[in-house]
């Protein structure tokens, strides 16, 4: 299986502030025929499901505000958050869909300093 | 719009059965692959199942296979998790997913969109 892993787990930022997350998976996301990185980023906000925001490493969900983005490639990728809002406060997962079983990693939770 | 709505979530005890049902509306519910995501309430998301969208392909985790089925009825637009001999570690609210369109070259992909989940509890 390949293993996600998250850091930080929980992230302290100033409204207006960047905020920045990354994900490590066990190998490479880039499938080679494609040049595409499997991997995908979510937003859940409490007593709500997780929500879309980035796909293919990069590309962002229609409707999701330009000030989330998403970098990587191979095994490294980060999310970042340019200007901090206050609705953004949530955990934020990312996941591989290279194979099966699908996996997540275990959540950032970006919380107002 | 598109549209999940999961039902059939509650309390069992360990060794007991459910049928977690999805309602799908908004989409050609045939044409994607669709997947089972558990989450314990203030934990991480775990993926359980998926189903192509004409049914003849299937995967689960190991934690669940021989004892969870996934399923769907495209004439009900409707997707199903059988949970047999549940265990505690099974807890967690169950979300239905929509994954990739089966009917594409992309195939299966993210998970989008989700729904609102149904909890279930096994306990004694």
């Amino acid at each position: 299986d390949i293993v996600m892993t998250q850091s930080p787990d929980s992230l302290g930022v100033s409204l207006g502030e960047r905020a920045t997350m990354n994900c490590k998976s066990s190998q490479s996301l880039l499938y080679s025929s494609n040049k595409k990185n499997y991997l995908a980023w979510y937003q859940q906000k409490p007593g709500q499901p997780p929500k879309l925001l980035i796909y293919w490493a990069s590309t962002r969900e229609s409707g999701v505000p330009d000030r989330f983005s998403g970098s990587g490639s191979g095994t490294d990728f980060t999310l970042t958050i340019s200007s901090l809002q206050a609705e953004d406060v949530a955990v934020y997962y990312c996941q591989q869909y290279y194979n099966t079983p699908r996996t997540f990693g275990q959540g950032t939770k970006v919380e107002i300093k | 719009e598109v549209q999940l709505v999961e039902s059939g979530g509650g309390l069992v005890q360990p060794g007991g059965s459910l049928r977690l049902s999805c309602a799908a509306s908004g989409f050609t519910f045939s044409a994607y692959w669709m997947h089972w995501v558990r989450q314990v309430p203030g934990k991480g998301l775990v993926w359980v199942s998926r189903i192509s969208g004409d049914g003849s392909s299937a995967t689960s985790a190991d934690s669940v296979k021989g004892r969870f089925t996934i399923s769907r009825d495209s004439a009900r637009n409707t997707l199903y998790l059988q949970m047999n001999s549940l265990r505690a570690e099974d807890t967690g609210v169950y979300f239905c997913a929509r994954g990739g369109n089966s009917r594409e070259t992309a195939g299966d992909n993210w998970l989008d969109p989700w729904g609102q989940g149904t909890l279930v509890t096994v306990s004694s």
